[in-house]
């Protein structure tokens, strides 16, 4: 079936530094790629998609390109902020008429002053 | 716009209840889905609904169940409850407007523990 691996965490870095969190599938056919944010205490927030191979997803700096080569999707930011301290989750959607996300294990990030 | 609401967000139960937990979705949205989140098995889909009617569940016990009503508001139960069933328990809606294209809209989760 389909799967979601992203690097383990927790990531701790100094504001300002740059990110990445790898991120990749397995899956049949062309699935759509998503990251997703989640705060302390809340829900998951869409942070950028990309529905074929080679789109950019972006949004509040955070940037990922669908890679089909690589079956990756990697999250990146140049510039971290305090604020951006949240737990971090890969995801994808690849069943026609189904909404259905297959997520990975999430990664944990923490970002200090 | 109000976003989705789940109720009640904390609960307390014992083993061998049940448990229903209900989902308002975004207005106009047609499509709702839950999941389970564990610190173990992280987030886990349990099933999607769209104008009532179930379209696909995930890998859960029959103890687990679902529905939609015609306002696609949602509810879901879990009866007999085990100590595995504690977790963040998150209802996603969206308008369903195409596959791969849609983009889920998440609640906050409602917070079962099960003593």
């Amino acid at each position: 079936g389909d799967s979601v691996t992203q690097m383990e965490g927790p990531v701790t870095l100094s504001e300002e530094a740059f990110l990445t969190i790898n991120c990749t599938y397995t899956a049949t056919g062309y699935p759509s790629l998503f990251w997703y944010v989640q705060y302390p205490g809340e829900g998951l927030q869409l942070l950028l998609k990309a529905t074929k191979a080679d789109d950019k997803g972006s949004n509040k700096g955070f940037e990922a390109t669908y890679r089909k080569e690589t079956t990756s999707f990697h999250l990146e930011k140049g510039s971290v902020q305090v604020s951006d301290s949240a737990v971090y989750f890969c995801a994808l959607t690849n069943q026609g008429g189904s909404e259905k996300l297959v997520f990975g294990k999430g990664t944990k990030l923490t970002v200090n002053p | 716009k109000a976003g989705v609401t789940q109720t009640p967000r904390y609960l307390i139960k014992t083993r061998g209840q049940q448990v229903t937990l209900s989902c308002s979705p975004i207005s106009g949205h047609r499509s709702v889905s839950w999941y389970q989140q564990t610190p173990g098995q992280g987030l886990q889909f349990l099933f999607e609904y769209f104008s009532e009617t179930q379209r696909n569940k995930g890998n859960f016990p029959g103890r687990f169940s679902g529905r939609q009503f015609s306002n696609s508001r949602s509810e879901m139960n879990v009866s007999t409850l085990e100590l595995g069933d504690s977790a963040l328990y998150l209802c996603a809606s969206s308008f369903n407007i195409g596959a791969g294209a849609n983009v889920l809209t998440f609640g906050a989760g409602s917070r079962l523990t099960v003593l």
